[in-house]
């Protein structure tokens, strides 16, 4: 079976700039997670998708950051402008639905420099 | 304000020691959850503690979770160089294992061959 996978593995940009993460997660999956992980601390969930809906967005910067999941499999990640602090590693994961154990991708590790 | 709070946050052994590694919280939760991230990867599940009090052993792990579930305890024997990485608890807020998990800071566990 395949696992969660994501792109691209690694991100380097200048403060102000633009930048999107993909995730494709493992199929059937009903249940996507965007999680930052910043160097030293746990992972922080950002966004969490039911099939294409949005369950909870709360701790979401919402004035930078936004994220879709259309057709409920594959999702995007933006950020719009980074920011020095948005330095980080960004993971995804996914869980069937009902299930509560949760599979990670490798994540993408962003460098705003 | 961290809701899980991890102890220690560093810890280097001598293979063949034990340890302990302690995850706590004012706030109760439906689940509990330990995983093991690797330099460069997304954290694996090692295992979910559901009922308050529940013992679980894998190998050489047993986990913990407290009578009011509100922290749980990962105990290590005869530490090897294979267990090195960072381990992670994580509660889930919900009701009825919803999915949703708040990650403590994480132990980041080094053992010496």
């Amino acid at each position: 079976e395949a696992g969660v996978a994501q792109s691209p593995r690694y991100k380097i940009i200048e403060k102000r700039q633009s930048v999107a993460f993909w995730c494709n997660p493992i199929s059937g999956h009903a249940t996507l997670y965007w999680y930052q992980q910043i160097l030293g601390q746990g992972p922080k969930l950002l966004i969490q998708f039911q099939n294409n809906g949005v369950v909870d967005d709360s701790q979401l910067p919402k004035d930078r950051f936004s994220a879709e999941r259309l057709k409920g499999v594959d999702s995007t990640l933006k950020i719009q402008p980074a920011k020095l602090e948005d330095s980080a590693v960004y993971l995804c994961a996914s869980s069937p639905q009902g299930f509560r154990k949760l599979f990670f991708g490798s994540g993408t590790q962003l460098s705003v420099l | 304000t961290q809701l899980l709070e991890q102890s220690p946050q560093f810890l280097s052994i001598q293979e063949g020691e034990n340890l302990t590694v302690y995850c706590n919280s004012s706030s109760v939760f439906s689940s509990l959850q330990w995983y093991r991230q690797e330099p460069g990867e997304g954290p694996v599940l090692l295992v979910t503690v559901v009922t308050g009090g529940e013992v679980k052993k894998l190998k050489r792990l047993t986990f913990q979770f407290g009578d009011a579930r509100k922290d749980s305890s990962l105990h290590i024997t005869a530490a090897q160089p294979g267990d090195t990485g960072l381990y992670l608890c994580a509660g889930d807020l919900g009701s009825s294992n919803t999915g949703k998990l708040i990650f403590g800071q994480g132990t980041t566990l080094q053992v010496k061959p």
